[in-house]
C-alpha cells in the first residue's frame, strides 16, 4: 500500500471556524492532490501541488487554501468553515501528472461542519 | 469541457458476471482508470487502458473504445466481497484526472 496518511481522519466543528487537514506521504511522490467525495458528484478535485511550494487550483477551489512546505506534507485549510464544506476529504499522490500513471488515495477525512 | 457517465447503481447475484459501463468526452485523452472504493475506504487502483481493446487481470477485465468513448469493467464469478462502488476516471496529457460519479454495485447471495 502506498504509504499516505490523513490527519485527522474524522472531525466535527462549527460553522465559522478555521479546519486544517492534513496529508503525509513517504512515496516521495512529486504530486499530491486533495479532493473531496459528496453522493451525486463523485470525487472532485479541490486544489493539487506538482512540488514544494507549488499549486495551483482544481474544480471546486472557493473556500480552501492549500500549502505545501516540504515534499511530503500537503495541507488543506477551510478559513472559515460553512456547512457546504461538509464531506469525506481524500489526498492522494501520483509519480506524473496524467499518462499511465494512476493515483493512489489516503484513508479520507470525515468532516462534519455544524 | 469532459464529461464522464456511469449508471448509479446495480445489482449481480454471488457467482455471476457483470459488466459496468463507462461513457465519457473529453478534451484530451491519455487514459482511463478504474477503481473499487468499498464504503468508508479510500478507492484502490484496479485498471488501466490506453490502447482499444481488453485488459485480463484475474477475475477483473476492462475494454476500451477510444472510438466510441465508451469502456467497461467486467467482474467474474462475483463475490460478496465485491460490493463496492467502482469509479472509471479519464487522463489527459499533462491534465489532472476527471472522475465519474461511480456505480455502486451490490452482490446478493
Amino acid at each position: 500500500d502506498a504509504g499516505i496518511t490523513q490527519s485527522p481522519r474524522h472531525k466535527v466543528t462549527e460553522t465559522g471556524t478555521p479546519v486544517t487537514l492534513r496529508c503525509h506521504q513517504t512515496e516521495n511522490h512529486r504530486y499530491m492532490y486533495w479532493y473531496r467525495q459528496d453522493p451525486g458528484h463523485g470525487l472532485r478535485l479541490i486544489h493539487y501541488s506538482y512540488g514544494v511550494k507549488d499549486t495551483d487550483k482544481g474544480e471546486v477551489s472557493d473556500g480552501y487554501s492549500v500549502s505545501r512546505s516540504k515534499t511530503e506534507d500537503f495541507l488543506l485549510t477551510l478559513e472559515s468553515a460553512t456547512s457546504s464544506q461538509t464531506s469525506v476529504y481524500f489526498c492522494a499522490i501520483s509519480e506524473r501528472r496524467g499518462g499511465n500513471q494512476p493515483q493512489h488515495f489516503g484513508d479520507g477525512t470525515r468532516l462534519s461542519i455544524l | 469541457g469532459q464529461n464522464i457517465d456511469q449508471p448509479t447503481e446495480m445489482t449481480a447475484t454471488e457467482g455471476a458476471i457483470v459488466q459496468i459501463n463507462c461513457t465519457y468526452q473529453t478534451s484530451g485523452f491519455n487514459g482511463l482508470f478504474w477503481y473499487q472504493q468499498h464504503a468508508g475506504e479510500a478507492p484502490t487502483f484496479l485498471s488501466y487502458n490506453v490502447l482499444d481493446g481488453l485488459e485480463e487481470k484475474g477475475r477483473f477485465s476492462s475494454f476500451l473504445s477510444r472510438s466510441k468513448g465508451y469502456s467497461y469493467l467486467l467482474l467474474k464469478e462475483l463475490q460478496m466481497k465485491d460490493s463496492a462502488s467502482y469509479l472509471c476516471a479519464v487522463s489527459g496529457y499533462g491534465q489532472n484526472f476527471v472522475f465519474g460519479p461511480g456505480t455502486r454495485l451490490s452482490v446478493l447471495p
